[in-house]
């Protein structure tokens, strides 16, 4: 089983629309948990985190933890246009340090 | 907000060269981070450093080197550039638990 894993994608939703995407994690020691947003040709940005189970909210963004069934997953509320961009779940497993392990990213595309 | 300078946005270098990738963060980070990013195979880890002089290997480490001098710069160094090691390099910081900072990254093509 791969340590951080990502539904292959692409995934296509309408503007306004809820994008759900999911990832799963290996490690069950992993501790803390992060969403990134990386535009083609640019550097991922951090956009979400969370360490404790349950939900995190921010603005049109919700992040979930379930540390029990091992998932962690990204709600975009309203999405736009300019959603349309790769999203990477990162995971801090446990004993890892500072080391994030990244799952291969989930491309959304949001049609107009 | 934190800012992680990369030197270079495109490099193209000849196979055998010599090269160097420079990073640098301004906020007093520990952690700093070299990645490499190929399409189909996500973000995969170089080397990392957690102080001044230190350095552990990553996943795919045959073929680079690093070197942490001052704790606001973290360089990468291909001994001998080779084709396979066309990519885009990414290079982060992270200070506790808080999440990665990236740079804008160094596309590298090797001819």
């Amino acid at each position: 089983q791969k340590e951080v894993e990502q539904n292959s994608g692409p995934l296509s939703v309408p503007e306004g629309a809820i994008a759900s995407l999911n990832c799963t994690y290996s490690d069950r020691g992993s501790q803390s948990f992060f969403w990134y947003r990386q535009y083609s040709g640019k550097s991922p940005e951090l956009i979400m985190f969370i360490y404790s189970n349950g939900d995190k909210e921010d603005g049109r963004f919700t992040a979930q933890l379930n540390k029990a069934s091992q998932y962690v997953s990204l709600l975009i509320r309203d999405s736009q246009p300019s959603d349309s961009a790769t999203y990477l779940c990162a995971v801090n497993r446990s004993g890892a340090n500072s080391k994030l392990t990244f799952g291969k990213g989930i491309t959304l595309s949001v049609r107009p | 907000d934190v800012k992680v300078t990369q030197s270079s946005r495109y490099l193209v270098k000849r196979t055998g060269e010599k090269v160097f990738l420079e990073c640098v963060q301004d906020m007093d980070h520990e952690n700093m981070f070299w990645y490499r990013q190929d399409p189909g195979l996500g973000l995969r880890l170089i080397y990392f450093s957690y102080d001044v002089k230190m350095k552990e290997k990553g996943d795919i480490p045959e073929g680079y080197s690093v070197s942490r001098e001052k704790k606001e710069r973290f360089s990468l160094i291909l001994e001998s550039a080779s084709t396979n090691q066309t990519s885009m390099y990414l290079c982060a910081s992270r200070q506790g638990a808080l999440g990665y900072t990236f740079g804008s990254g160094t596309r590298l093509t090797v001819v």
